[in-house]
């Protein structure tokens, strides 16, 4: 069974522009899940989709975004980039409805906003 | 305040020393509790994850953890360390009713040596 995918692994973005990340869930789990990783404020949770829907929202700004597809992919925007923007995004796929079961990460994307 | 506390930012072991990673939370009910593992430039890795039942669980590599409820603790162990164990070790909870939404602790960066 593959894992969690997530496309591109490495980005580098000029200060204002936006950028799209790409999550693939593990077959079967509709449950997706972004985080941000930085120094300075570790592992923070930003948002969890499932079936399509917004489900869950952490404390980030509007110019953070995502959807969720029908085939459960999902995709994070970021616009009007900012140097703090500047981190480690990983996605979890989890296959939860009502309950809690464990999340599965992937690799990531490193993003550097220049 | 609800928090999720790793008071180790790093700690040094020899390999075949025995390991005990330290986590604390604080929440009115006892939330589910992970144990992830972060090599660098990678993901997370799920170790082992307590929901209910049996308060010693078992998880992969060798690592085991205890809820103590009335230390309200989850601390890591392992007997001995190898030195593949170097990584970022962090200790997360899911509140009830917040799905899939973890929330993680600082971190505890191991180092192993020799």
């Amino acid at each position: 069974k593959a894992g969690v995918t997530q496309t591109p692994r490495y980005l580098i973005k000029t200060r204002g522009q936006q950028v799209t990340l790409s999550c693939s869930p593990i077959s079967g789990h509709r449950s997706v899940s972004w985080y941000q990783q930085t120094p300075g404020q570790g592992l923070q949770f930003l948002f969890e989709y499932f079936s399509e829907t917004q489900r869950n929202k952490g404390n980030f700004p509007g110019r953070f975004s995502g959807r969720q597809f029908s085939n459960s992919r999902s995709e994070m925007n970021v616009s009007t980039l900012e140097l703090g923007d500047s981190a480690l995004y990983l996605c979890a796929s989890s296959s939860t409805g009502t309950g809690v079961t464990e999340a599965f990460f992937g690799q990531g994307t490193r993003l550097t906003v220049v | 305040a609800q928090s999720v506390t790793q008071p180790d930012i790093h700690i040094t072991v020899s390999e075949g020393a025995s390991l005990e990673l330290r986590c604390n939370y604080s929440y009115g009910a006892t939330p589910y509790l992970f144990w992830y593992v972060q090599s660098p430039g990678q993901g997370l890795q799920l170790l082992l994850k307590y929901f209910s039942g049996d308060t010693l669980v078992q998880g992969i590599k060798g690592f085991e953890a205890e809820f103590k409820r009335s230390q309200s603790s989850f601390n890591l162990r392992k007997p001995s360390v190898h030195w593949s164990d170097a990584a970022e070790y962090f200790c997360a909870v899911v509140l009830t009713g917040t799905a899939s939404k973890l929330t993680f602790g600082t971190g505890t960066r191991l180092q192993v040596t020799l």
